[in-house]
């Protein structure tokens, strides 16, 4: 099945931006889903479709999503952003089409 | 509001079933698809399958063919998800999601249902 790879961690300092990759084959001929996981709750749709976001979700959580890579783009971050963070994709010729990443820790420093 | 409630934790002894239910308030269940995600501690997020209630059908990942069933009552707007032959490593944190802004994106989570499979 599909593979998607991510860093297990980043870390960023107050109002820096986070840039948090997704790799996989020919990952921009898909879309890609970001979530948002705080400890002890359910992920949180912050980015859908490559680059869209979810109605509440803040100007600051961004997306693109080119050749092999996608990228979760987190401007001027707070200390409310640390969380886990999974990409994920639909892979309509796949027998297992919904695909995760491994999950990205971002500490804000 | 579209909500996901799902039924509490679990104990269980490995080669035991585990029945988690997630009823969806909000809108009509049958409508759209539910799926599972499992979360191992410390681990990332893994598919686990699909159904839509209006119809029935179900699409399982390969690695649970044979160990997953999904189900609805319609007449509760409930969706059921039962794994049998439980082991170690199916100690997790169960969740039920579905779309909403799209047809690929899971845009509602339950709470999740924690599983713990000892002897």
């Amino acid at each position: 099945s599909y593979v998607l790879t991510q860093p297990p961690a980043v870390s960023v300092a107050p109002g820096q931006t986070a840039r948090i990759t997704c790799g996989g084959d020919h990952i921009g001929s898909s879309s890609v889903h970001w979530y948002q996981q705080k400890p002890g709750q359910a992920p949180v749709l912050v980015v859908y479709d490559d680059s869209v976001r979810p109605s509440g979700i803040p100007e600051r959580f961004s997306g693109s999503n080119s050749g092999n890579t996608a990228t979760l783009t987190i401007s001027r971050v707070e200390a409310g952003d640390e969380a886990d963070y999974h990409c994920q994709v639909w892979d309509s010729v796949s027998d297992h089409p919904w695909v995760f990443g491994g999950g990205t820790k971002l500490t804000v420093l | 509001q579209e909500q996901l409630e799902q039924s509490g934790a679990e104990v269980k002894k490995p080669g035991a079933s585990v029945k988690i239910s997630c009823k969806a308030s909000g809108n009509t269940v049958t409508d759209y698809y539910v799926h599972w995600v499992r979360q191992a501690p410390g681990q990332g997020l893994e598919w686990m399958g699909v159904t839509f209630p209006g119809s029935g059908t179900t699409t399982y990942a390969p690695k649970f063919q044979g160990r997953v069933t999904m189900t609805t009552d319609t007449s509760t707007s409930t969706v059921y998800m039962e794994l049998s032959s439980l082991r170690s490593e199916d100690a997790a944190i169960y969740y039920c999601a579905r779309p909403g802004v799209g047809p690929t994106a899971f845009a509602y989570w339950g709470q999740g249902t924690l599983v713990s499979v000892s002897s």
